[in-house]
């Protein structure tokens, strides 16, 4: 059965570090992989998406992440975070027919100043 | 401006009761759905419903009813059989014109307590 694996519950950086948030996928075919954000009490925002083409992937608010099929990762990467980052993050893959999602169970990030 | 509304924010049920979650868009979208949130745990989906007056069971259906009598509400009951429904709901809504590749939007929750 399809999963997705988010090793990092929590994940503190500073203020413009660079950030990676890890995603594993366990799908047989050739996976759509999402990332979503939510702020506290809210719904989730599409940060990006990966279909088909080009591995690296980019998205709203300087994000992008990279497919890697021999690693099945889908990691969710920003050159520079901001305060305004600080939110829970959660991958997803799509299921062929019926476009349901699994998702993971989220990272947390928290962004000290 | 095309979106999701879900209605109450909060709701609060008591020992018993019956509650209904209200979702509604406007984006002319065919396929809605409903997850389930809990801390952790992330989301997982209880039904959806890809056209309407059609729907299918997710994969915690168990205690959850819906309805899809038009093409813009798809509401949640949450029954009394349903014995954990302390949880944050949320209702999203994709085009439906393709059997895959299809990006959900979601609405911005309700948090359902228990009295």
């Amino acid at each position: 059965a399809q999963s997705v694996t988010q090793p990092d519950i929590h994940i503190t950086v500073s203020e413009g570090a660079s950030l990676e948030l890890r995603c594993n996928y366990s799908y047989g075919a050739t996976p759509y992989l999402f990332w979503y954000v939510q702020s506290p009490g809210q719904g989730l925002q599409l940060l990006l998406k990966y279909f088909s083409g080009d591995t690296l992937v980019q998205g709203i608010k300087g994000f992008e992440a990279e497919f890697k099929r021999s690693q099945s990762s889908f990691n969710l990467r920003k050159p520079s975070v901001h305060w305004s980052d600080a939110a829970e993050y959660f991958c997803a893959v799509g299921v062929y027919y019926g476009n349901k999602l699994v998702f993971g169970a989220g990272t947390i990030l928290r962004v000290k100043s | 401006d095309g979106g999701i509304t879900q209605s109450p924010k909060y709701l609060f049920r008591k020992e018993g009761q019956n509650v209904t979650l209200s979702c509604e868009q406007n984006l002319n979208h065919d396929a809605m759905y409903w997850y389930r949130q809990d801390p952790g745990q992330g989301l997982r989906l209880i039904y959806y419903s890809q056209i309407v007056n059609d729907f299918q069971k997710g994969d915690i259906a168990e205690g959850y009813s819906v309805s899809r009598e038009k093409k813009e509400s798809f509401p949640l009951t949450v029954t009394s059989a349903q014995k954990n429904p302390t949880a944050f709901y949320l209702c999203a809504s994709s085009k439906g014109d393709s059997v895959n590749q299809e990006t959900q939007y979601f609405g911005p929750g309700t948090r359902l307590l228990v009295l």
